[in-house]
């Protein structure tokens, strides 16, 4: 069974630092595009970012040059490293599997709350 | 950036009836564009992908058509668990974009 838990998700001032953790199981990280997309409460869905270990990373421009993403395929995880935090990032964070080397989400974690907030 | 353009906002409809949701790309995706449906509380779910192609488990009253610009999700006949949220993605180019959102609620 494929399963995605997203961890690290808090309450941080602007212009923060975060980490998020996607640990995957039932699957290899590696063989599949691996995104994050973000929902802001009430609001739709917004892709963030991607990242295949094959050697593909791509960002949307709202985060390019604030976050990072990458990935640790010994412990089948994903992180997105984000820094310089705003309010507008203030969203649920989901991890997504994509259908092999497409980004075709089959598969998403349960998501994990993002609060940038003084 | 190719942008999304889903309608109507809402759409309400009584149990039994048919849904019609549609999908407007600013440039042509091909058949490069996915559904997904979406409860309160929960993460979505992927039910179309490559315009047509429905997921595994997904129910024959959910069909999707289009390709270019112009798509289309059809409910064939709304079950109480359908009234949701439906989002459609495009895969043609990075960035990858979301449309807005339909809601499908309860007349």
């Amino acid at each position: 069974e494929v399963v995605l838990v997203e961890t690290g998700g808090d309450l941080i001032q602007p212009g923060g630092s975060l980490r998020l953790s996607c640990t995957g199981s039932g699957f290899s990280v590696s063989d599949n595009y691996m995104s994050w997309v973000r929902q802001a409460p009430g609001k739709g869905l917004e892709w963030v970012s991607v990242f295949y270990s094959g050697g593909i990373i791509y960002y949307a421009d709202s985060v390019k040059g604030r976050f990072t993403i990458s990935g640790d395929i010994s412990k089948n995880t994903v992180y997105l490293q984000m820094n310089s935090l705003r309010a507008e990032d203030t969203a649920f964070y989901y991890c997504t599997k994509g259908r092999g080397r497409s980004s075709i989400y089959d598969y998403w974690g349960q998501g994990t709350l993002v609060t940038v907030s003084s | 950036e190719i942008v999304l353009t889903q309608s109507p906002a809402t759409l309400s409809l009584s149990p039994g009836e048919r849904a019609t949701l549609s999908c407007r790309t600013s440039q042509s995706v091909s058949s490069y564009l996915a559904w997904y449906q979406q409860k309160p509380g929960q993460a979505p779910r992927l039910l179309i992908s490559d315009a047509s192609n429905r997921a595994t488990g997904i129910p024959a009253r959910f069909s999707g058509s289009g390709s270019g610009t112009d798509f289309t999700l059809t409910i064939s006949s709304l079950e109480p668990e359908d009234f949701a949220f439906y989002y459609c993605q495009q895969r043609s180019t990075w960035a990858l974009t979301f449309g807005g959102g339909t809601k499908v609620e309860i007349k």
